[in-house]
């Protein structure tokens, strides 16, 4: 089946220690999204390309990175966590533009802890 | 004043009844709502998309938009314990422009 796929599902990590999640998709999607979402919140936009096309929200600090290498790959990085960082982050993807279909779809997420 | 406001709950409600979810919104340019499920510690499952104003109907599920009110509902008929989650409603101009989402209502259903 088509779908979002993130990996890996669960990740602890050290205060200050790098990380990297990775997003991957099957429905061949332009747009990937990454989201950051805390207990009882909404998605908090980090970052999204259309195809390349890198875009950041403002407000994303500078610790956290995205790379997308290809269409099917997207990966976020946090170059050093701290505790406020510890969150689930979601991947999406939305389909093509001048079209009706708009919808956004969700991967599982990664939930990470930072200890 | 927040793009999208949504209660967040929780509504409690027992197996059978019908469930009314809403959220209201500022920004008259949006064009596509959608509706998402959200169990505990999962991703977001897009349950209902809806382009404009109208009705959408899926099952047990029926998504209305009234754009002249900004105003967005979920309707879920005969619910079940395991429709217990959060629900998120989320917007967007299209085109690839920003999505905005309500800070989700929290259900619980019981048996």
């Amino acid at each position: 089946d088509a779908m979002v796929i993130q990996n890996p599902r669960y990740q602890v990590t050290q205060f200050g220690k790098p990380v990297t999640l990775s997003c991957s998709q099957t429905l061949n999607h332009n747009v990937m999204y990454w989201y950051q979402q805390k207990s009882s919140q909404a998605p908090k936009l980090l970052f999204h390309y259309y195809d390349k096309d890198f875009n950041n929200e403002a407000d994303t600090p500078d610790n956290f990175q995205s790379r997308r290498p290809n269409t099917s790959f997207c990966f976020l990085d946090i170059r050093s966590p701290g505790l406020g960082d510890a969150a689930m982050y979601l991947c999406a993807t939305s389909s093509l533009p001048g079209t009706s279909n708009n919808e956004q779809f969700f991967g599982p997420g990664t939930r990470l802890t930072v200890l | 004043q927040k793009e999208v406001e949504q209660d967040p709950g929780p509504l409690s409600v027992p197996e059978g009844a019908i469930v009314s979810l809403n959220c209201t919104y500022s920004n008259s340019a949006f064009q596509y709502f959608m509706w998402y499920r959200q169990y505990s510690r999962k991703g977001p499952e897009l349950l209902m998309y809806t382009y404009s104003s109208g009705n959408k109907e899926d099952g047990r599920f029926t998504a209305q938009v009234d754009k002249s009110s900004k105003y967005i509902s979920l309707f879920i008929r005969d619910s079940q314990p395991s429709d217990s989650a959060t629900y998120l409603c989320a917007m967007t101009r299209g085109n690839f422009n920003k999505f905005y989402f309500g800070s989700g209502t929290k259900l619980n259903v019981k048996p």
